[in-house]
């Protein structure tokens, strides 16, 4: 069981949006400040999406964007495309020197 | 361009040993803090340990710092992971990672090494 919780899965038809959650449940992971998400399609390593809450890096596309509210984080995915069915990963750095990754969440674009 | 290509994977019979490698290039080596993550099969990410830019501190995942080691060389460019008493559960893609510069987040990765262990 994580020490972050995300919907195992979420679906969204073309051009809508979808929002994946990473919850806090465990005080191990600290002030949750340093969120980081990746995108992984099968076969494939894990790409970031976004850094620090909600910083893209450079290359990555605006319809993706992300934010915090209080324990949860937050990543969105606007104007849904076929290649952006994939797995994504909500990541946080503990404080402690350590990281931990959510449990993953499976998107199917209908 | 950024580049981290680990190798060493394979079949080890449980209780062995297995010493991975990931060799870097494309940044100042000495500068980025380096990783390993890995994934079993069909299974989640999960973030096995960090080693700092200096290779002074290192963190690991708590249920495996007693057998897995990580280290890096400056002078070969690459990071390094020892595992020992290797068990079935440790089957995984094993992927290197580099942290952004002065931050927590994993920008760069590897392509992976398939570890089995299996008898």
């Amino acid at each position: 069981q994580s020490a972050l919780t995300q919907p195992a899965s979420v679906s969204g038809s073309p051009g809508q949006s979808i929002t994946i959650s990473c919850t806090v449940t465990s005080s191990d992971v600290g002030d949750f400040k340093f969120v980081s998400w990746y995108q992984q399609h099968p076969g494939k390593a894990p790409k970031l999406l976004i850094f620090d809450v909600n910083n893209r890096p450079s290359g990555v596309s605006d319809r993706f964007s992300a934010s915090k509210s209080g324990s949860t984080a937050s990543l969105t995915i606007s104007g849904l495309q076929a290649d952006d069915e994939a797995d994504y990963y909500c990541c946080s750095y503990t404080g402690r020197t350590t990281r931990v990754f959510g449990g993953g969440t499976k998107l199917t674009v209908l | 361009e950024v580049q981290l290509v680990e190798s060493g994977g394979g079949l080890v019979k449980p209780g062995g040993s297995l010493r991975l490698s990931c060799a870097t290039s494309g940044f100042t080596f000495s500068t980025y803090t380096l990783n390993w993550v890995r994934q079993a099969p069909g299974k989640g990410l999960e973030w096995v340990s960090s080693i700092s830019s200096s290779g002074t501190y290192m963190s690991y995942a708590e249920s495996l710092k007693d057998r897995f080691t990580i280290s890096r060389d400056s002078a070969k460019n690459s990071l390094y992971l020892q595992m020992n008493s290797l068990r079935a559960e440790d089957t995984a893609v094993y992927y290197c990672a580099r942290d952004r510069f002065g931050d927590y987040a994993f920008e760069n990765w590897g392509q992976g090494t398939l570890v089995t262990v299996s008898s």
